[in-house]
């Protein structure tokens, strides 16, 4: 089955750290660019953070520059997000999802991991 | 950053008739816009790419159209699954961005 399943969410307080993992299965994961996006609690979506099958290029929104970083490792079909100095406008659902073969779009979504901060 | 105003935020509607949704580009995009559906507690899917291309397995009810700033997703006839949130996505320039947002409810 094609999927990608998201870990690694919690409660964190505020200037903490935590590192999300998505893991790929059922597709070629080293032939996609990957990307990380989130949701707040009732609000919508934002992209978070963008990294090439190779993992040569990598973007950031402004709001998590500096912050947040993305990683993969091909051989574990898996890519990662590590967020240090977490502030509470960070609690959200974070979706990893693969970009489409055609353009940057997001074809295929993870089912998403909680990220609270809060003391 | 290219924002993306979606309107109206809510629709309400019966199914069976027909929605009208629109996201408006802060500046010109070409066609490079896509929709997502969202349900409660579900992932996004992807419903339309390039303005007016369906996504695999996308039903025909539902259309894409527009080019430069407008777009309109049009869906024809609207089924009981079809009650959602709907997004718009550019992928004109970095940073990628969304709109806000149409939440289509049962009348």
């Amino acid at each position: 089955e094609v999927q990608l399943v998201e870990s690694g969410g919690g409660l964190v307080e505020p200037g903490g750290s935590l590192r999300l993992s998505c893991a790929a299965s059922g597709f070629t994961f080293s032939s996609y660019d990957m990307n990380w996006v989130r949701q707040a609690p009732g609000k919508g979506l934002e992209w978070v953070s963008y990294i090439t099958n190779g993992g040569g290029t990598i973007y950031y929104a402004d709001s998590v520059k500096g912050r947040f970083t993305i990683s993969r490792d091909n051989a574990k079909n898996s890519v990662y997000l590590q967020m240090s100095s977490l502030r509470a406008e960070d609690t959200a659902v974070y979706y990893c999802a693969r970009r489409s073969a055609i353009a940057a779009l997001f074809d295929l979504w993870g089912q998403g991991t909680l990220v609270t901060v809060s003391s | 950053e290219i924002v993306l105003t979606q309107s109206p935020a809510t629709l309400s509607l019966s199914p069976g008739e027909r929605a009208t949704l629109s996201c408006r580009a802060s500046q010109t995009i070409s066609s490079f816009l896509a929709w997502y559906q969202q349900k409660p507690g579900q992932a996004p899917r992807l419903l339309i790419y390039d303005a007016s291309n369906r996504a695999s397995g996308i039903p025909a009810r539902f259309s894409g159209s527009g080019s430069g700033t407008d777009f309109t997703l049009s869906i024809s006839s609207l089924a009981p699954e079809d009650f959602a949130v709907y997004y718009c996505q550019q992928r004109s320039n970095w940073p990628l961005t969304f709109g806000g947002g149409t939440k289509v409810e049962i009348k």
